[in-house]
């Protein structure tokens, strides 16, 4: 089955500051996606990035992609208190899908 | 356009009961899968379903079972319910073109 984490498990920093949160897995995609999920809603889609990527930007969010390192980073800049959510990496392979891991808690603080 | 929608928003059973979660993905989109959150972890999956067809399965044991209708919403069942069911159910529809899961709100199952 497919595997991967999210790194840190848990993060806090003040309203204005940068966020970066990281995602591994360990077997091949097609695309990796990221998704925000606010106390336990539904998961909100942010971003996704093909295997054939580096680098992509929507508005304050940008991520890379590191096939090699099986590696992918979602940097949140000039973060607000509604980016606190906890934030989740799932690997699209063109089969069916997983979510790996408990994701990054993210509180920003006002 | 309507979102992804599940019904019944909360569900509160008791051990053994069986339940019935409902789902209808954003039109245009027929492929719909199932995960199970609780809480305080990441959602695990459960099934995906393409034009009525099981695509995948999950690590989930067979009293989980679904099924998907010709209009694509889809229905995930739980029979013989156990305090370890209680959850937030996640439906989320498919777009195949762009590969992007789009979720419902959820249904929180509590079995007590």
């Amino acid at each position: 089955s497919q595997q991967g984490e999210e790194d840190p498990q848990a993060l806090s920093i003040q309203e204005g500051e940068n966020a970066t949160m990281n995602c591994s897995y360990k077997t091949s995609i097609n695309n990796l996606q990221w998704y925000r999920q606010n106390s336990g809603r539904g998961l909100v889609h942010l971003i996704l990035i093909r295997s054939n990527e580096r680098e992509k930007h929507s508005g304050r969010l940008r991520v890379t992609l590191d096939t090699s390192k099986k590696s992918s980073s979602l940097l949140i800049t000039a973060s607000r208190a509604a980016d606190t959510a906890s934030y989740f990496c799932l690997k699209g392979t063109g089969g069916f899908k997983t979510i790996f891991g408990a994701g990054t808690r993210l509180f920003v603080k006002a | 356009d309507a979102g992804v929608t599940q019904s019944p928003t909360h569900l509160i059973k008791t051990r053994g009961q069986q339940v019935t979660l409902r789902c209808s993905p954003i039109s245009g989109h027929k492929s719909v899968s199932w995960y199970q959150q609780v809480l305080g972890q990441g959602p695990q999956f459960i099934f995906q379903y393409y034009e009525k067809e099981e695509r995948g399965r999950g690590n989930f044991p067979d009293r989980f079972s679904a099924r998907q209708f010709p209009n694509y919403s889809s229905e995930l069942n739980v029979n013989a319910l156990l305090l370890g069911d209680s959850a937030l159910y996640l439906c989320a529809g498919e777009d195949i073109r762009t590969d992007t899961q789009y979720f419902g709100p959820g249904t929180r199952l509590t079995v007590l």
